[in-house]
């Protein structure tokens, strides 16, 4: 079981919005403006889009936003294009320590 | 931009150690700005933190993993190390080495591909 929880999935029609939440603790994402958000495509390693909660990684359009509001954090992908189909991880620093998420498989319909 | 390797077995025996080496290109291992670590991914299931080193030896490791982790590095060589002892089925993993920032704003990329490590007899 992932320290962080995610929903297993996500879904949205292409142009559309679609927002995966991160649900934590008051010693992870509660506790620090650390949480950044990785895609992974089938076979590939993880890949950088949002770190420090809200600031996206060189190269990522700004159709990706990330957020945070208590112990959750949230990721939303706007004008969903069929090339954001991916899996979805969180991550946050907890003190000396970093926990993810158990990741988000997200469907372009 | 660096580059990252893992190299090392594809299958180790229950109870046994596992070890892998990841070699940097592309920078220098002893950049003061990056510590060097491990994230593995069991099959279908999530990202779970390993451990970092620094150019100096400084580490950090997952609690839950701690007892049976070491991670060491080799500047000489622009190469960091992974050794996870007493291994068993619920370690089969791909392992990945990647880079991250100091703490705390300490986000991992690049990653290396990874390696699919399978423990059994």
């Amino acid at each position: 079981q992932s320290a962080l929880t995610q929903p297993p999935s996500a879904s949205g029609s292409p142009g559309q919005s679609v927002t995966i939440s991160c649900t934590g603790t008051s010693f992870d994402v509660g506790a620090y403006n650390f949480v950044s958000w990785y895609q992974q495509n089938p076979g590939e390693a993880p890949k950088i889009i949002i770190y420090e909660v809200s600031k996206r990684s060189s190269g990522v359009p700004d159709r990706f936003s990330g957020s945070k509001s208590g112990n959750t954090a949230s990721l939303t992908v706007s004008g969903l294009q069929g090339d954001d189909e991916a899996d979805y991880y969180c991550g946050s620093y907890a003190g000396n320590n970093w926990v993810f998420g158990g990741g988000t498989k997200l469907t372009v319909l | 931009q660096s580059q990252l390797q893992e190299s090392g077995p594809g299958l180790v025996k229950p109870s046994e150690t596992l070890s892998l080496t990841c070699t940097v290109s592309g920078g220098s291992i002893s950049n003061r700005a990056y510590y060097w670590g491990w994230v593995r991914q069991a099959p279908v299931k999530g990202l779970e933190y390993i451990g970092s080193i620094y150019y100096s030896g400084n580490t950090y490791y997952n609690p839950s993993l701690k007892s049976r982790v070491t991670i060491s590095i080799d500047t000489s060589k622009n190469q960091f190390s992974l050794e996870m002892r007493s291994v068993t089925a619920a370690d089969t993993a791909v392992y990945f080495c990647v880079r991250h920032l100091l703490p705390p704003s300490a986000w991992f990329g690049p990653w290396g591909q990874g390696t699919l490590v399978t423990v059994s007899s």
